[in-house]
């Protein structure tokens, strides 16, 4: 079965400044999608970026962008630029076609991020 | 506002009892997703429709039952309720089958809370 490890329970960083939020899946499988979603206080769940396995270039959008490691199997989130409104829990997410139109989803238990003025 | 709407928004019952929770997806969205959120096991996927079928099915378990009624509304069905079964169920709807460009868009959940 696959797993998610997000090995940051919490994390904090000061406004203006970058973080990284770390994630490891295991998986024997070749291609797959990674996804990181954000959960704000108010508990919507937002995705922020995604990345397909067999894409080399790490994806980006705007002040977030991943640090994706295949061999590695390592998919960490940098926020640059931080801000108040990037407090959040930090979800990171898995996904594998398993046949016939169907798929598994597995979710990392989460990273607390809190912005510090 | 996603535009999916959930209810209710808090339910409160009692051990053995079997509740419905209900998801309206985004106007013209075919599928509904649902999801447990709890402290212990973190968030899960449960069951994924598309269009009235099944589509994927993850940790749900034999107690709990899903539809997408014609409608495309959806409603998850938890009976012989434990108290481990408390938790935040959330509902997403995405325009289509789930591929990798076709981002869900997720309601404000329901918390559920089993006396």
């Amino acid at each position: 079965a696959q797993t998610v490890t997000q090995s940051q329970p919490e994390m904090s960083v000061q406004e203006a400044e970058t973080v990284t939020l770390s994630c490891t899946y295991d998986t024997s499988e070749s291609d797959y999608y990674l996804f990181w979603y954000k959960q704000p206080p108010s508990r919507q769940m937002i995705l922020v970026i995604r990345q397909e396995a067999y894409k080399q270039q790490n994806a980006t959008e705007n002040r977030f962008s991943v640090n994706f490691q295949k061999a590695a199997k390592s998919f960490s989130l940098k926020i640059s630029d931080s801000q108040l409104g990037d407090a959040a829990m930090y979800f990171c997410a898995y996904r594998v076609w398993s046949g016939a139109g169907s798929y598994q989803l597995t979710f990392g238990k989460g990273t607390k991020l809190s912005v510090i003025p | 506002d996603s535009g999916v709407t959930q209810t209710p928004k808090h339910l409160i019952t009692a051990t053995g009892q079997r509740v419905t929770l209900r998801c309206s997806p985004r106007s013209g969205d075919l599928s509904v997703y649902w999801y447990q959120q709890s402290l212990d096991q973190g968030l899960q996927f449960l069951i994924h429709y598309y269009n009235g079928e099944e589509r994927a099915k993850g940790n749900i378990l034999e107690r709990f039952s899903a539809q997408q009624f014609p409608d495309l509304h959806s409603e998850l069905n938890l009976s012989s309720l434990e108290l481990g079964d408390s938790a935040l169920y959330f509902c997403a709807s995405s325009v289509f089958e789930g591929g990798y460009t076709d981002t869900q868009y997720f309601g404000p959940g329901t918390r559920l809370t089993v006396l």
